[in-house]
């Protein structure tokens, strides 16, 4: 069954400092993975995605991840972390039955980002 | 841009009563989405509805929900009977084409508290 990991549940990073926010996923076919940010009373904001192509994706708000095939893993970067990043982030893989393009979403139980000043 | 809306934010019920939680998609998209959060808990997938149906539940999704798009605008969520496990953010999704490569824009969710 497809499943996705986010083994962080809570970090802590300086401003200014370097982030990595893990996931790792199941899924037995090329997933459609994705990473979405929730700001407090917000919704589910997508900040990138990737299914096809270069392994590494750019996204909104200066974030990156790389699709690792050999490691099950799409982990989120950002080099230089702003007090406004402060969210909590989930990690999700899109699951057809069928192998096709039209499906749901399975995410992990995130990531919530605390910044210092 | 455009926005996926989500009402109320947040509600209170007794424990048996029903709800229903309302959303508005985004006016050009056809396939529409609910997904749920218990506190501390994964965000779960609930239903699909397209084409005034439903193309997919999963096990969550019993005899006590139902979904429903009155009136060409609104898609709700109905729980008959409420029960204290139903407390969660609950988050409305809609998408253009249902194709997981464009991913879905969802909605900010209305925080359901059943006691």
């Amino acid at each position: 069954a497809q499943s996705v990991t986010q083994p962080d549940i809570h970090i802590t990073v300086s401003e200014g400092a370097s982030l990595e926010l893990r996931c790792n996923y199941s899924y037995g076919a090329t997933p459609y993975l994705f990473w979405y940010v929730q700001s407090p009373g917000q919704g589910l904001q997508l900040l990138l995605k990737y299914f096809s192509g270069d392994t590494l994706v750019q996204g909104i708000k200066g974030f990156e991840a790389e699709f690792k095939r050999s490691q099950s893993s799409f982990n989120l970067r950002k080099p230089s972390v702003h007090w406004s990043d402060a969210a909590e982030y989930f990690c999700a893989v899109g699951a057809s039955d069928y192998g096709g393009s039209q499906g749901n979403l399975i995410f992990g139980k995130g990531t919530k980002l605390s910044v210092k000043p | 841009e455009p926005e996926v809306t989500q009402t109320p934010s947040h509600q209170v019920t007794q424990m048996g009563q029903e709800v229903i939680l309302r959303c508005v998609p985004i006016s050009n998209h056809l396939y529409f989405y609910w997904y749920r959060q218990i506190l501390g808990q994964k965000v779960e997938f609930l239903v699909s509805f397209y084409n005034n149906e439903i193309s997919e539940k999963s096990e969550i999704f019993d005899d006590q929900f139902s979904v429903e798009r009155p009136d060409g605008s609104n898609f709700t969520l109905k729980i008959r009977s409420t029960k204290l496990e139903d407390s969660a953010m609950y988050f409305c999704a809609s998408s253009e084409w249902g194709n997981l490569g464009h991913g879905y824009t969802f909605g900010s969710g209305t925080r359901l508290t059943v006691v």
